[in-house]
């Protein structure tokens, strides 16, 4: 099966740039969607197709994708960015989708 | 507004079964694909089982399969996850989603419920 493979952790000074990466086998080839899930919270969507936004989700928010790794850009970091991030893609093959094993941004 | 609402959860002893549900609203159910993603405790995320809009392909994780069945009612705006033969390791909070790219799927997940937690405990 398609496996994701994402950063256990990353730090970040407020007001910096956080990238998260989730490698996968040629996933330049697929969509992928960026998930932000705080404590007893729901999930939420903040980039999917690659680089769209949602609506509501801040411009600080961006994303890219190609060859073997997508990147989820957070600038400007702000303390509420604080959340486990997860890339997750549509493997069309086995139709099963696939989650990245999730990243904790931490503000310092 | 568009809401997604599980019920069903509890504590179940290995072996058994539970089925849970989800409901919608605020939105055409039937023009939607849904998916069921579950969450350990401490653990990520972990994608379940999805349905189209009319039951046409219906796909499971390796670790569910034959073991789990998703089903929806459209005319009830309700999904379930009937789970048989429940282990330890399906302990997790268990959340609905719709796939935004509508019938067919293939889309992120845009809309989430709150979540249903199940325990298998003997």
């Amino acid at each position: 099966s398609y496996v994701l493979t994402q950063p256990p952790s990353v730090s970040v000074a407020p007001g910096k740039t956080a990238r998260i990466t989730c490698g996968g086998d040629n996933i330049g080839s697929k969509s992928v969607h960026w998930y932000q899930d705080k404590p007893g919270q729901a999930p939420v969507v903040v980039i999917y197709y690659d680089t769209a936004r949602p609506s509501g989700i801040p411009e600080r928010f961006s994303g890219s994708n190609s060859g073997n790794t997508a990147t989820l850009t957070i600038s400007r970091v702000e303390a509420g960015d604080e959340a486990d991030y997860y890339c997750q893609v549509w493997e069309s093959r086995s139709g099963q989708r696939v989650f990245g094993g999730g990243t904790k941004l931490t503000v310092l | 507004q568009e809401q997604l609402v599980e019920s069903g959860g509890g504590v179940v002893q290995p072996g058994r079964s539970l089925r849970l549900s989800c409901g919608a609203s605020g939105f055409t159910f039937s023009n939607f694909a849904i998916h069921w993603v579950r969450q350990a405790p401490g653990k990520g995320l972990e994608w379940v089982a999805f349905t189209p809009y009319d039951e046409s392909d219906k796909y499971y994780a390796d670790s569910v399969k034959g073991r789990f069945t998703i089903s929806r009612d459209n005319a009830e705006n309700t999904v379930y996850l009937q789970m048989k033969s429940l282990r330890v390791e399906d302990t997790a909070v268990y959340y609905c989603a719709r796939d935004g790219r509508g019938n067919h799927g293939g889309g992120a997940f845009d809309i989430w419920g709150q979540g249903t937690m199940v325990t298998v405990s003997s």
